[in-house]
């Protein structure tokens, strides 16, 4: 089976850069995804990763580490809307099904 | 563009009462769907998913099924409501690399 390791929270101030890991363990992997959950919502996608390095989508990016099975969303000039739930996502070839983390709570302080 | 509904948004029912949540896709042929359950603020629990109509496989054994009568209506249901049955439920489809939830419909069961 998969599993997949992130913080369980996060805390930054307004402005600043946050970064959340994520470490995963898998056979066949595929994809590493990220989604952003605000309380009382559902998940939303944010990026997506098959290759190595960085996929930068305006204020958020996301890496990957494929030989160290690692993978990182970076969140830079935070906004006190960035506070919300921040889950990462595997995907194995040839599986219908991602396996999600238990899912990192960034709260953002003024 | 695609578009996933669900409906009710809340739902409020007594332990041992049948339940039946609905959720329609738009804008895409033949999705695979999934069915979740969130916990307040815990993780995402697969329940049920299917690649085609009929065709479903449960994550998950409980007092839950799902039914596809449509390609693109995906159906929870319950016979008898129980306590923990209460919590977020989300309804997804998803390309191969992003899974794009509903809104969900936040189930309490007194």
């Amino acid at each position: 089976g998969q599993s997949l390791e992130q913080p369980s929270e996060v805390t930054a101030v307004e402005g600043a850069i946050v970064q959340i890991n994520c470490t995963y363990q898998t056979s066949g992997f595929y994809g590493l995804s990220w989604y952003q959950q605000h309380d009382g919502g559902a998940p939303t996608f944010l990026s997506y990763n098959a290759l190595d390095g960085l996929e930068e989508t305006g204020r958020f990016s996301s890496f990957l580490s494929r030989s160290d099975s690692y993978g990182y969303l970076l969140l830079q000039e935070l906004q006190m809307k960035d506070s919300a739930s921040y889950f990462c996502a595997v995907r194995v070839g040839g599986s219908y099904i991602p396996t999600f983390g238990r899912g990192t709570s960034l709260i953002v302080h003024p | 563009s695609q578009t996933i509904h669900q409906w009710p948004a809340t739902l409020v029912q007594p332990v041992g009462s049948p339940l039946s949540l609905e959720c329609t896709v738009e804008g895409t042929s033949n999705p695979n769907l999934y069915w979740y359950r969130q916990a307040a603020g815990r993780g995402l629990q697969l329940l049920f998913y299917s690649v085609g109509i009929g065709q479903i496989s449960s994550e998950v054994p409980q007092n839950l099924s799902a039914s596809r009568p449509q390609d693109r209506q995906f159906i929870l249901s319950s016979k008898k409501l129980l306590l923990s049955d209460s919590g977020f439920y989300l309804c997804a489809w998803s390309t191969q690399e992003t899974q794009y939830f509903g809104p969900g419909t936040r189930l309490l069961v007194l």
